[in-house]
């Protein structure tokens, strides 16, 4: 069955640092990937993909994320963090092996950035 | 219509009520999801419709959990005999046909959030 583990409830990082939130997941076949952020009082909102191709995937607000097939992972990052990007992110996967189109949502990662 | 919208925003019950919750897409989307959060944790899969039919209800927790979808547009998610775990946000989101890259992109509404007293 596809998991995805979000091994940090809380990322603290100082504006200007570049951040990483960390996503691991499980498939038994191929793995579409996607990160989505969460403000307060907002709905998730999609903010980048891998499906195929370049391992580098990059997103909306300077943000990219890192497909590493051995090490079955999808971190997060940003180069330079800004104040307002605190909020709650959220890793997903959907395992094309099985061909269904269940997407499972790690528990959450919470980013507070300090000015 | 922007984004995908769900009404009510907020719904109080009490245990054994029956509720319904409404999801308006995307227009064009043909893909419909939904799932549900509960406080401190990501959203968990219940139901994925393509079209009208619902193509996987793997996620429903039991049989108190329906969905329907007849048209290919509005979703209503139906709960029977509501109890006190059954508290929590229900998001519906919507795609375009999935499995042709842009499609796979899931655009969430703001979501229901249910409380059963």
């Amino acid at each position: 069955a596809q998991s995805v583990a979000q091994p940090e409830d809380q990322v603290n990082v100082a504006e200007g640092n570049p951040l990483t939130v960390k996503c691991t997941y499980s498939v038994s076949g191929n793995p579409y990937l996607f990160w989505y952020v969460q403000y307060p009082n907002r709905g998730l909102q999609f903010l980048l993909k891998y499906i195929t191709g370049d391992n580098l995937v990059k997103g909306s607000y300077g943000f990219e994320a890192e497909f590493n097939k051995s090490q079955t992972s999808f971190h997060l990052k940003k180069p330079s963090a800004l104040v307002s990007d605190s909020a709650l992110y959220f890793c997903a996967v959907r395992d094309m092996g099985t061909g269904g189109f269940k997407t499972i949502f790690g528990a959450g990662t919470r980013l507070f950035v300090k000015a | 219509g922007a984004g995908v919208s769900q009404t009510p925003s907020n719904k109080v019950t009490e245990k054994g009520k029956y509720v319904e919750l409404r999801c308006d897409p995307i227009s064009g989307h043909t893909a419909l999801y939904w799932y549900r959060q509960s406080l401190g944790q990501g959203p968990e899969f219940l139901i994925y419709f393509q079209g009208t039919g619902a193509a996987d209800d793997s996620g429903l927790p039991n049989d108190r959990f329906f969905a329907v979808r007849p048209e290919g547009s509005v979703s209503t998610l139906k709960i029977q005999r509501t109890e006190r775990g059954d508290s929590a946000v229900y998001l519906c989101a919507s795609s375009p046909t999935p499995g042709q890259g842009i499609g796979d992109t899931q655009y969430f509404g703001p979501g229901t959030r249910l409380t059963v007293l």
